[in-house]
């Protein structure tokens, strides 16, 4: 069965700076997908970013980023210029089917 | 992106009740899930549901104690029976187009269950 491991329960950065969360997955396939998502106090689950194992290129959608190394089997997010309303759970996805599965989580505060 | 809703937001049920949450979506998908998050743990999939076939359950997950229908292209119930202390979670529907592997998940507001 395929795991999802986030080392770090919570993290925290002051806004504006740089924090980068990551992930560790272990599978014997050789194409799925890996997502991140948000998910604020209101619960709603945001897909934050989201990349194809097939692609070296790792993925970015404007302050978010990964650093995506399919070998290691890892699978960091980056947030950068971060904001107070990026305060929330992380959550880790990994899917080789139709659903997915998630990891525990990393809770990011954000100081003023 | 699809827009979900569900309903009840929140409810506070007594054991031994039952509780069906519903799940709307405004566009026609293939494949709806439905997880719980228990508090303050990660999401787990109870089950997947097809449009006219009978819902594929997760292994600790039995259709006796969460029956899902699955009427239509754009909704879902799943229904939490006899209930416990330990179900009081999130329940979450989601929906992917079913296009094939990999497909984006995009999640409802989730339904928070309290049980005493």
């Amino acid at each position: 069965a395929q795991t999802v491991t986030q080392s770090q329960p919570e993290m925290s950065v002051q806004e504006a700076e740089t924090v980068t969360l990551s992930c560790t997955y272990d599978t014997s396939e050789s194409d799925y997908y890996l997502f991140w998502y948000k998910q604020p106090p209101s619960r709603q689950m945001i897909l934050v970013i989201r990349q194809e194992a097939y692609k070296q290129q790792n993925a970015t959608e404007n302050r978010f980023s990964v650093n995506f190394q399919k070998a290691a089997k890892s699978f960091s997010l980056k947030i950068s210029d971060s904001q107070l309303g990026d305060a929330a759970m992380y959550f880790c996805a990994y899917g080789a089917g139709y659903a997915l599965n998630f990891g525990k989580g990393t809770s990011l505060l954000v100081t003023p | 992106s699809a827009v979900i809703s569900q309903k009840p937001s929140r409810d506070i049920c007594q054991r031994g009740t039952s509780l069906t949450i519903q799940c709307q979506v405004d566009s026609q998908v293939t494949m709806m899930f439905w997880y719980r998050q228990q508090p303050g743990q990660s999401l787990t999939l109870i089950a997947t549901a097809n449009q006219g076939s009978e819902a594929t359950y997760e292994s600790g997950f039995v259709i006796d104690k969460f029956p899902i229908s699955r009427p239509n292209l754009t909704f879902s119930t799943l229904t939490v029976s006899n209930m416990s202390p330990e179900d009081s979670s999130i329940y979450l529907c989601s929906v992917g187009g079913g296009r094939g592997l990999g497909e984006t998940q995009y999640f409802g507001p989730g339904t928070r269950l309290l049980v005493l």
